[in-house]
C-alpha cells in the first residue's frame, strides 16, 4: 500500500533562517506531488505541484521554492524565512490521471519568530 | 473554472444531535466530489467520495453525502455526532476537464458540545 511521510512535524525558526521540509511517498511511482499551506484560521492554499522529476509549478509568488530531486521526494525550501511563512504545511500526492483524489501527509507546523 | 463553496464556516452542534455541512460546486462538466476531515494538527483524511453511480455515498465514521446534480450540491450528513467529530471538514471537486485538479472549499469547522 502507498504511504506518505513528511518531516519535521514541528519546527520553530528565527526570521531570516533557511527552511527545508521534506516529503516522501512510498508504494507508487510517478505520483503527482503537492505542497499546501494553512495559515491560522484559513483554508488550504496550494503552493507548488509537480508532475515529474525536476518539474515544478508554482501557484503563487512567494518566499518559498520547491524541488523534486527524485520521483517520490518533494522538498519545500526557503533561503530566508519571513514571519508570514508561519503555518501548517501539508504534502500530498495523487496518481497521474485518476480522479484527482489526494492523499495527505501528517503535516509540518512551522513557527517563525 | 470549477469552484467550491462551503456555506458555513463554523457549525456548533450538541453531542448526539444530527449535523449537515453544506457544499455547492460550480462546474459545467461531469465531476468527482470528495469530503475530507482534518483533526487538529493532522493532515486531511478522506471521509467519502462520489465518482459515479448511486448519488448517496456512505463514508467512514457514520458520515454520508448526497450528490445532487440539479442543485450542484454535495452535502455531508451524520445522524448523531460524537465529541470526537470535532474537526474541520473540507469539500472538494475535480473533473477531467480541469485535468483532475482538486479544488477545495474554504472548510467548515465543526464543534461538538457535550
Amino acid at each position: 500500500s502507498q504511504t506518505i511521510h513528511q518531516w519535521p512535524a514541528t519546527l520553530v525558526q528565527p526570521v531570516g533562517s533557511p527552511l527545508s521540509l521534506e516529503c516522501t511517498v512510498e508504494g507508487t511511482s510517478n505520483p503527482n506531488l503537492y505542497w499546501y499551506r494553512q495559515a491560522a484560521g484559513r483554508g488550504l492554499q496550494l503552493l507548488f505541484y509537480s508532475v515529474g522529476i525536476g518539474q515544478i509549478s508554482s501557484e503563487v509568488p512567494q518566499n518559498l521554492s520547491a524541488s523534486r530531486p527524485q520521483d517520490r521526494q518533494f522538498i519545500l525550501s526557503s533561503k530566508k524565512l519571513l514571519l508570514s511563512d508561519s503555518g501548517f504545511y501539508l504534502c500530498a500526492w495523487r496518481m497521474a490521471g485518476g480522479t484527482g483524489e489526494l492523499f495527505f501527509g501528517e503535516g509540518s507546523r512551522l513557527t517563525v519568530l | 473554472a470549477q469552484s467550491v463553496t462551503q456555506l458555513d464556516s463554523q457549525v456548533p452542534v450538541f453531542e448526539e444531535a444530527p449535523v449537515e455541512l453544506r457544499c455547492n460546486y460550480s462546474s459545467s462538466v461531469s465531476v468527482y466530489l470528495f469530503w475530507y476531515v482534518q483533526y487538529p494538527n493532522q493532515g486531511l483524511q478522506l471521509l467519502l467520495k462520489y465518482l459515479s453511480g448511486s448519488t448517496l455515498v456512505k463514508g467512514i465514521n457514520g458520515f454520508e453525502a448526497e450528490f445532487n446534480k440539479s442543485q450542484t450540491s454535495f452535502h455531508l450528513r451524520k445522524p448523531s455526532v460524537h465529541i470526537s467529530d470535532t474537526a474541520e471538514y473540507f469539500c472538494a471537486v475535480s473533473s477531467k476537464a480541469a485535468g483532475n485538479k482538486l479544488t477545495f472549499g474554504g472548510g467548515t469547522r465543526v464543534l461538538v458540545k457535550p
